[in-house]
Protein backbone atom coordinates (compact mmCIF):
# COMPACT_ATOMS: atom_id res chain seq x y z
CA UNK A 1 0.00 0.00 0.00
CA UNK A 2 1.16 3.45 -0.60
CA UNK A 3 2.55 5.32 2.37
CA UNK A 4 2.20 9.03 0.96
CA UNK A 5 -0.18 10.36 -0.87
CA UNK A 6 0.57 14.04 -2.58
CA UNK A 7 -1.64 16.96 -3.18
CA UNK A 8 -2.61 17.90 -5.97
CA UNK A 9 -2.35 15.70 -8.25
CA UNK A 10 -1.68 18.30 -11.22
CA UNK A 11 -0.81 22.09 -10.91
CA UNK A 12 0.47 24.29 -13.38
CA UNK A 13 1.31 27.50 -12.66
CA UNK A 14 3.49 30.93 -14.44
CA UNK A 15 6.82 31.28 -14.18
CA UNK A 16 7.77 33.19 -11.53
CA UNK A 17 5.00 32.01 -9.10
CA UNK A 18 4.95 29.73 -5.70
CA UNK A 19 4.10 26.38 -6.02
CA UNK A 20 2.46 24.44 -3.09
CA UNK A 21 2.89 20.29 -3.36
CA UNK A 22 1.43 18.18 0.23
CA UNK A 23 1.81 15.06 0.99
CA UNK A 24 -0.21 13.02 3.67
CA UNK A 25 0.98 9.83 4.78
CA UNK A 26 -0.60 7.27 7.25
CA UNK A 27 2.32 5.73 9.75
CA UNK A 28 4.31 7.00 12.13
CA UNK A 29 7.95 7.94 10.34
CA UNK A 30 11.77 8.95 11.47
CA UNK A 31 11.71 11.20 8.52
CA UNK A 32 10.19 12.31 4.90
CA UNK A 33 11.91 12.99 1.54
CA UNK A 34 10.90 14.49 -1.16
CA UNK A 35 11.83 13.07 -4.96
CA UNK A 36 11.79 14.59 -8.66
CA UNK A 37 11.03 13.08 -11.30
CA UNK A 38 11.58 14.59 -15.20
CA UNK A 39 9.13 13.01 -17.40
CA UNK A 40 10.55 9.29 -18.15
CA UNK A 41 13.61 9.35 -16.10
CA UNK A 42 14.49 8.31 -12.97
CA UNK A 43 13.95 9.53 -9.50
CA UNK A 44 16.22 12.60 -8.20
CA UNK A 45 16.59 13.35 -4.30
CA UNK A 46 15.44 16.67 -3.23
CA UNK A 47 15.28 17.44 0.40
CA UNK A 48 15.09 14.68 3.48
CA UNK A 49 13.31 16.15 6.92
CA UNK A 50 13.90 14.42 9.94
CA UNK A 51 10.77 14.20 12.43
CA UNK A 52 11.86 16.38 15.04
CA UNK A 53 12.16 19.18 12.20
CA UNK A 54 9.46 20.91 11.49
CA UNK A 55 10.96 23.21 8.51
CA UNK A 56 13.64 22.86 6.20
CA UNK A 57 15.43 24.90 3.21
CA UNK A 58 17.29 24.07 0.45
CA UNK A 59 18.12 26.56 -2.04
CA UNK A 60 14.22 27.62 -3.53
CA UNK A 61 12.48 25.11 -1.69
CA UNK A 62 11.33 24.70 1.36
CA UNK A 63 9.90 21.98 3.38
CA UNK A 64 7.32 21.57 6.13
CA UNK A 65 6.60 18.57 8.23
CA UNK A 66 3.99 18.63 10.81
CA UNK A 67 4.17 14.94 12.27
CA UNK A 68 0.52 15.73 14.72
CA UNK A 69 -1.22 15.79 11.04
CA UNK A 70 0.93 13.23 9.22
CA UNK A 71 1.18 15.97 6.74
CA UNK A 72 3.94 17.61 4.78
CA UNK A 73 4.76 20.59 2.26
CA UNK A 74 6.92 21.14 -0.84
CA UNK A 75 6.88 24.72 -1.70
CA UNK A 76 8.88 26.03 -4.87
CA UNK A 77 9.42 29.53 -4.93
CA UNK A 78 10.01 31.61 -7.51
CA UNK A 79 9.71 28.93 -10.16
CA UNK A 80 10.92 28.43 -13.84
CA UNK A 81 10.14 26.60 -16.72
CA UNK A 82 13.04 24.01 -15.51
CA UNK A 83 10.99 22.91 -12.42
CA UNK A 84 8.74 21.05 -14.67
CA UNK A 85 8.48 17.77 -13.47
CA UNK A 86 6.48 15.33 -11.23
CA UNK A 87 7.56 15.48 -7.57
CA UNK A 88 7.06 12.59 -4.93
CA UNK A 89 7.00 12.62 -1.51
CA UNK A 90 8.55 9.35 0.24
CA UNK A 91 8.43 7.72 3.74
CA UNK A 92 10.54 4.76 5.00
CA UNK A 93 8.31 3.39 7.24
CA UNK A 94 10.20 0.52 8.95
CA UNK A 95 13.03 1.62 7.95
CA UNK A 96 13.43 -1.39 5.23
CA UNK A 97 12.18 -0.02 2.31
CA UNK A 98 10.77 3.23 1.03
CA UNK A 99 7.39 3.86 -0.49
CA UNK A 100 6.49 7.16 -2.77
CA UNK A 101 2.90 8.39 -3.49
CA UNK A 102 1.36 9.56 -6.83
CA UNK A 103 3.08 12.50 -7.09
CA UNK A 104 2.05 16.00 -7.88
CA UNK A 105 2.60 16.67 -11.60
CA UNK A 106 3.96 20.75 -11.59
CA UNK A 107 3.64 22.09 -15.06
CA UNK A 108 5.40 25.71 -14.89
CA UNK A 109 4.45 27.82 -18.34
CA UNK A 110 7.10 30.51 -19.83
CA UNK B 1 30.45 8.55 -10.39
CA UNK B 2 27.60 7.06 -8.12
CA UNK B 3 25.16 5.32 -10.22
CA UNK B 4 22.70 2.73 -10.56
CA UNK B 5 22.45 1.06 -13.81
CA UNK B 6 19.79 -0.47 -15.97
CA UNK B 7 19.53 -2.60 -18.84
CA UNK B 8 18.37 -2.52 -20.77
CA UNK B 9 16.53 0.77 -21.24
CA UNK B 10 13.81 -0.51 -23.60
CA UNK B 11 12.38 -3.91 -24.50
CA UNK B 12 9.39 -5.27 -26.23
CA UNK B 13 8.78 -8.97 -26.12
CA UNK B 14 6.34 -11.68 -26.55
CA UNK B 15 3.54 -13.02 -23.80
CA UNK B 16 5.63 -15.61 -21.99
CA UNK B 17 9.38 -15.42 -22.67
CA UNK B 18 11.29 -15.13 -19.93
CA UNK B 19 13.61 -12.23 -19.13
CA UNK B 20 15.78 -10.24 -16.97
CA UNK B 21 16.34 -6.64 -16.35
CA UNK B 22 19.34 -5.71 -14.14
CA UNK B 23 20.34 -3.47 -12.10
CA UNK B 24 23.58 -2.52 -10.41
CA UNK B 25 24.92 0.01 -8.18
CA UNK B 26 28.54 0.97 -7.37
CA UNK B 27 28.10 2.63 -3.81
CA UNK B 28 28.11 -0.29 -1.60
CA UNK B 29 24.56 0.25 -1.05
CA UNK B 30 23.26 -2.63 1.30
CA UNK B 31 19.37 -1.66 0.53
CA UNK B 32 18.23 -2.26 -3.23
CA UNK B 33 14.41 -2.49 -5.08
CA UNK B 34 12.53 -2.29 -7.74
CA UNK B 35 9.71 -0.25 -8.78
CA UNK B 36 6.88 -0.35 -11.31
CA UNK B 37 5.23 2.75 -12.53
CA UNK B 38 1.86 2.63 -14.26
CA UNK B 39 0.03 6.12 -15.22
CA UNK B 40 -1.64 7.49 -12.15
CA UNK B 41 -0.78 4.81 -10.24
CA UNK B 42 2.90 6.18 -8.71
CA UNK B 43 5.72 4.19 -7.93
CA UNK B 44 4.50 0.78 -6.62
CA UNK B 45 7.27 -1.47 -4.86
CA UNK B 46 7.96 -5.08 -6.62
CA UNK B 47 10.31 -6.53 -4.00
CA UNK B 48 13.11 -5.30 -2.08
CA UNK B 49 16.47 -6.50 -0.73
CA UNK B 50 18.19 -5.36 2.63
CA UNK B 51 21.64 -6.98 2.14
CA UNK B 52 23.02 -10.16 0.09
CA UNK B 53 20.56 -13.17 0.22
CA UNK B 54 17.53 -11.32 1.82
CA UNK B 55 14.71 -10.09 -0.04
CA UNK B 56 10.98 -9.15 0.62
CA UNK B 57 8.15 -8.62 -1.16
CA UNK B 58 7.13 -5.34 -1.83
CA UNK B 59 3.28 -4.04 -2.81
CA UNK B 60 3.10 -6.01 -6.21
CA UNK B 61 5.39 -8.94 -6.09
CA UNK B 62 2.98 -11.75 -8.31
CA UNK B 63 4.43 -12.70 -11.85
CA UNK B 64 8.17 -11.43 -10.77
CA UNK B 65 11.27 -12.87 -8.73
CA UNK B 66 14.70 -11.21 -8.01
CA UNK B 67 17.74 -12.39 -6.53
CA UNK B 68 20.55 -10.73 -4.60
CA UNK B 69 23.67 -13.21 -4.51
CA UNK B 70 26.39 -10.02 -4.78
CA UNK B 71 25.54 -6.91 -3.10
CA UNK B 72 26.00 -4.74 -5.96
CA UNK B 73 23.57 -6.73 -8.48
CA UNK B 74 19.48 -7.06 -8.30
CA UNK B 75 18.20 -8.54 -11.34
CA UNK B 76 14.28 -8.28 -11.62
CA UNK B 77 13.43 -11.27 -13.52
CA UNK B 78 10.14 -12.28 -15.18
CA UNK B 79 9.22 -16.07 -15.41
CA UNK B 80 6.66 -15.63 -17.68
CA UNK B 81 5.39 -12.19 -18.71
CA UNK B 82 2.03 -10.93 -19.65
CA UNK B 83 0.70 -7.65 -21.04
CA UNK B 84 -0.25 -6.14 -17.97
CA UNK B 85 3.49 -6.25 -16.77
CA UNK B 86 3.94 -3.59 -19.32
CA UNK B 87 5.30 -0.91 -17.45
CA UNK B 88 8.18 1.45 -16.25
CA UNK B 89 10.56 -0.37 -13.97
CA UNK B 90 13.03 1.65 -11.96
CA UNK B 91 15.87 -0.29 -9.65
CA UNK B 92 16.94 2.17 -7.12
CA UNK B 93 19.62 1.73 -3.83
CA UNK B 94 20.34 3.49 -0.52
CA UNK B 95 22.53 2.61 1.97
CA UNK B 96 22.32 2.25 5.91
CA UNK B 97 19.91 1.57 8.21
CA UNK B 98 17.48 4.02 10.00
CA UNK B 99 15.85 5.09 6.73
CA UNK B 100 18.02 8.56 6.71
CA UNK B 101 19.95 7.92 3.72
CA UNK B 102 18.42 9.28 0.40
CA UNK B 103 17.42 6.52 -2.87
CA UNK B 104 19.40 6.65 -5.91
CA UNK B 105 17.26 5.35 -9.01
CA UNK B 106 18.48 4.31 -12.25
CA UNK B 107 17.60 5.66 -15.71
CA UNK B 108 14.16 3.10 -16.05
CA UNK B 109 13.76 -0.01 -17.97
CA UNK B 110 9.90 0.48 -20.21
CA UNK B 111 8.92 -2.88 -21.20
CA UNK B 112 6.21 -3.91 -23.69
CA UNK B 113 4.55 -7.18 -23.62
CA UNK B 114 2.59 -7.96 -26.48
Amino acid sequence: SQQGEEDPQALSIQEGENATMNCSYKTSINNLQWYRQNSGRGLVHLILIRSNEREKHSGRLRVTLDTSKKSSSLLITASRAADTASYFCATPPNNNDMRFGAGTRLTVKP
Amino acid sequence: EAQVTQNPRYLITVTGKKLTVTCSQNMNHEYMSWYRQDPGLGLRQIYYSMNVEVTDKGDVPEGYKVSRKEKRNFPLILESPSPNQTSLYFCASRGGAGGYTEAFFGQGTRLTVV
